[in-house]
């Protein structure tokens, strides 16, 4: 079965440092893609990065960098420069197939707290 | 701008009713999606829809219902079937052009609670 694992239910980071927030993901199809999203405390599911299983470079947006390492099934999201307005939950998602009505499923989220 | 919208940003249910949570997006997406996100947990896919008129069950389809009569709009229902029905309810949409990254847009959600 499809399944997506973050296994870091919260982090810690002091304001300006990076941080690395860990996803795992398990599928048997050879075309999916993978989303970061950001949850503040207001609620709104917030789209930060996309990574396509084809894709060669891993995905930057910004601050923003996915750490894709196909192998392992991992596609780590790294956070540079932290800043207070981080502080948020943080869901990893994995789209199956190319086609279809693009289900997502999602990971337990990671909570992250950044530190002045 | 453009977006989509969730209304109400509260709602409460009694025993036995039935409520309508309202999602609009005026980003001309064809897909649209509700899931539904318990405390502590990831989101779960209730129903989605490709296209106007059109929609399938996701999911946790049960004791909810939808309908797609206007590519903006897909509003869902909380019948009296659902006996667990407190939740934070989000609705999304994705544009399905070729070019598209398959991403979903969110509202901002509604919380509904059961009194």
């Amino acid at each position: 079965a499809q399944k997506i694992t973050q296994t870091q239910p919260g982090m810690f980071v002091q304001e300006k440092e990076a941080v690395t927030l860990d996803c795992t993901y398990d599928t048997s199809d050879q075309s999916y893609g993978l989303f970061w999203y950001k949850q503040p405390s207001s609620g709104e599911m917030i789209f930060l990065i996309y990574q396509g299983s084809y894709d060669e470079q891993n995905a930057t947006e910004g601050r923003y960098s996915l750490n894709f390492q196909k192998a392992r099934k991992s596609a780590n999201l790294v956070i540079s420069a932290s800043q207070l307005g981080d502080s948020a939950m943080y869901f990893c998602a994995m789209r199956e197939g190319s086609g279809g009505y693009n289900k997502l499923i999602f990971g337990a989220g990671t909570r992250l707290a950044v530190h002045p | 701008d453009g977006g989509i919208t969730q209304s109400p940003k509260y709602l409460f249910r009694k025993e036995g009713q039935n409520v309508t949570l309202s999602c609009e997006q005026n980003l001309n997406h064809d897909a649209m999606y509700w899931y539904r996100q318990d405390p502590g947990q990831g989101l779960r896919l209730i129903y989605y829809s490709q296209i106007v008129n059109d929609f399938q069950k996701g999911d946790i389809a049960e004791g909810y219902s939808v309908s797609r009569e206007k590519k903006e709009s897909f509003p869902l229902t909380v019948t009296s079937a659902q006996k667990n029905p407190t939740a934070f309810y989000l609705c999304a949409s994705r544009n399905t052009g070729n070019r598209a990254k398959n991403i979903q847009y969110f509202g901002a959600g509604t919380r509904l609670s059961v009194l």
